[in-house]
């Protein structure tokens, strides 16, 4: 498609459980981002991928996030041993380079509900 | 520390009236600053950027934005709302540093009244 697709589009999971979030970003891009927003919160810096490589990873809250992308292009953000908290919109994002002057594209994000 | 700051959490305005939502930021550096709509259900889209050059920068949908350094701010207007414009907004910094990580303020929430 034209945009970036993420799936599943809505996750209710029970605590304890690990997740899977996947990101296909806009054909071409290298650039990659992962995004959390909380209710009533804003737009919370995950991690950044170049390519296949994460060079920023400081904003995973706890080491049971964790991301990886292959072949530069699918993203995949896991969430082991899941908990309340972490219920939120996970959005993914991808840019054509990484240099500021690239505009960011964003998916519709992913629902996790965690019961 | 860069941060954002949006401080009107909900606004409401009638049809056909002007609009303004403000944003203020911190950083260090020339900013690079962003403004996003999120309509319920949809993803964000970008509305207008700020880089360099002119501090009236013109978006889509009628939106514009104004950076002025001595406020720290970046606020978005509009002169005439629309129905349609009923969405949250997200004002941006974008941290240079060899990538573009974007830090976002909480949201303004707009509603529009017929």
């Amino acid at each position: 498609g034209a945009g970036v697709s993420q799936s599943p589009s809505n996750k209710v999971t029970e605590k304890g459980k690990d997740v899977e979030l996947r990101c296909d970003p806009i054909s071409g891009h290298t650039a990659l981002y992962w995004y959390r927003q909380s209710l009533g919160q804003g737009l919370e810096f995950l991690i950044y991928f170049q390519g296949n490589s994460a060079p920023d990873k400081s904003g995973l809250p706890s080491d049971r996030f964790s991301a990886e992308r292959t072949g530069g292009s699918v993203s995949t953000l896991t969430i082991q041993r899941t908990q309340q908290e972490d219920s939120a919109v996970y959005l993914c994002a991808s840019s054509r380079a990484s240099g500021p002057g690239n505009t960011i594209y964003f998916g519709e994000g992913s629902w996790l509900t965690v019961v | 520390a860069q941060s954002v700051t949006q401080p009107d959490i909900h606004i409401t305005v009638s049809e056909g009236a002007s609009l303004e939502l403000r944003c203020n930021y911190s950083y260090g550096a020339t900013p690079y600053l962003f403004w996003y709509v999120q309509s319920p259900g949809q993803g964000l889209q970008l509305l207008l950027k700020y880089f360099s050059g002119d501090t009236l920068v013109q978006g889509i949908k009628g939106f514009e934005a104004e950076f002025k350094r001595s406020q720290s701010s970046f606020n978005l207007r509009k002169p005439s709302v629309h129905w349609s414009d009923a969405a949250e907004y997200f004002c941006a910094v974008g941290v240079t540093g060899g990538y573009n990580k974007l830090i976002f303020g909480a949201g303004t929430r707009l509603a529009v009244h017929p």
